[in-house]
């Protein structure tokens, strides 16, 4: 009864490489994110969807790609994987996007690149 | 552009005693304020949230902070450790409209018997 999961828990590739994390939430919720966390532990938003309409979008490169097939999941796609992109990526989950709504996060994704 | 200082990267207590982490924050209206607790490979649990009203909040595990307009702080709080808290803690401001985020880079705790 997971509330936020994400798939796979640790992701291991080669440089150049594609690969996606997936991330489902079971609360109903119609707000969805991605956070990084670099290795300084330093925890930035790259990402929102409510109802699946991209609200937020950091600065991030355009190699990353966020997918929202339905609510209740956002996948995150990064193309062309690069060293700087090894990182812990957590997905998070909130009832709607109000700056009130407490947002619940998922386990975390270690993705390292070699 | 909003920021959150946590001007303590680590703080070692000892199990029994108060702890105080600190936070200051940088934001042009009235913040949304948070505490976060991250245990080692575990995602982030919300402790506590101050939106308005009592400037003193009330959390999980005892925990509470107190929000100070006039030093633009929100430090949290426990009169008495325990083994278990030893975590990162992680402070945020959110923005009114679209729920984002901004981070403290985190204050880890340890705790010594």
């Amino acid at each position: 009864d997971t509330a936020v999961s994400q798939t796979p828990k640790y992701l291991v590739t080669q440089m150049g490489n594609d690969k996606s994390i997936k991330c489902e939430q079971n609360l109903g919720h119609d707000t969805m994110y991605w956070y990084k966390q670099d290795s300084k532990k330093f925890l930035k938003i790259m990402f929102s969807y409510n109802n699946k309409e991209l609200i937020i979008n950091e600065t991030v490169p355009n190699r990353f790609s966020p997918k929202s097939p339905d609510k209740a999941h956002l996948n995150l796609h990064i193309n062309s994987l690069e060293l700087g992109d090894s990182a812990v990526y957590f997905c998070a989950s909130s009832q709607a996007s109000r700056g009130t709504d407490t947002q619940y996060f998922g386990p975390g994704t270690r993705l390292t690149v070699l | 552009a909003q920021s959150v200082t946590q001007p303590d990267i680590h703080i070692t207590v000892s199990e029994g005693a108060s702890l105080e982490l600190r936070c200051n924050y940088s934001y042009g209206a009235t913040p949304y304020l948070f505490w976060y607790v991250q245990s080692p490979g575990q995602g982030l649990q919300l402790l506590l949230k101050y939106f308005s009203g009592d400037t003193l909040v009330q959390g999980i595990k005892g925990f509470e902070a107190e929000f100070k307009r006039s030093q633009s702080s929100f430090n949290l709080r426990k009169p008495s450790v325990h083994w278990s808290d030893a975590a990162e803690y992680f402070c945020a401001v959110g923005e009114k409209y679209g729920n984002k985020l901004v981070f403290g880079a985190g204050t880890i705790l340890r705790v010594k018997s």
